[in-house]
């Protein structure tokens, strides 16, 4: 069945540091692909998504690539703040599921 | 932010005894899901349901069930509570089932069983 790998943390990081969140797939056709963050005590948010083959999504700084070549959809960010310390979810959708997969997560802290 | 409450956030239960959580949305999504969260695992889907009465199990579903007599709510039961069952439970919501209609999500129900 449909799977994501995220790397595992956690990843802790000093302000303005380079971020990369490792996020590969295995799934049949062409699935859209999603990042989502997890504030410490709250519920999941979108952070941002693709649904195709070279879409970049991008939001609040962060971006991922939708690689089909290698099936990877890493997540980024040029120079992390404080504020982005929190648990990140990569996910895919498959086109006629109801269903979200998810990855395990990976915790960032990023330190002053 | 979407319109969904959980509740109760917090309750500390024994085990044996029946548990019910409430999700609540005021945006009229015909979508609802309940997910379990719980280290190393990430979220687990339990069940969702596609409209009023309509539900479906999801990958973790033995020990729940669910029922959705209404829109705007869906509750999830525990019938006879588990130490297994400790987690914290979120519920989400969507448009429809297409990824142009991303899962918004609660804040989640921290659930201990004693």
């Amino acid at each position: 069945g449909d799977s994501v790998t995220q790397m595992e943390g956690p990843v802790t990081l000093s302000e303005e540091a380079f971020l990369t969140i490792n996020c590969t797939y295995t799934a049949t056709g062409y699935p859209s692909l999603f990042w989502y963050v997890q504030y410490p005590g709250e519920g999941l948010q979108l952070l941002l998504k693709a649904t195709k083959a070279d879409d970049k999504g991008s939001n609040k700084g962060f971006e991922a690539t939708y690689r089909k070549e290698t099936t990877s959809f890493h997540l980024e960010k040029g120079s992390v703040q404080v504020s982005d310390s929190a648990v990140y979810f990569c996910a895919l959708h498959q086109g006629g599921s109801e269903k979200l997969v998810f990855g395990k997560g990976t915790k960032l802290t990023v330190n002053p | 932010d979407a319109g969904i409450t959980q509740s109760p956030r917090h309750k500390v239960t024994e085990t044996g005894t029946p548990v019910t959580l409430r999700c609540h949305q005021t945006e009229n999504h015909r979508y609802m899901y309940w997910y379990r969260q719980d280290p190393g695992h990430g979220l687990r889907l339990i069940h969702y349901s596609y409209g009023v009465k309509d539900t479906d199990k999801g990958e973790v579903s033995d020990g729940y069930s669910v029922s959705r007599s209404k829109t705007e709510d869906f509750l999830l039961t525990l019938e006879s509570a588990t130490s297994s069952q400790t987690s914290v439970y979120f519920c989400a919501i969507s448009g429809d089932s297409s990824s142009n209609q991303p899962q918004h999500f609660g804040d989640g129900t921290r659930l201990s069983i004693l």
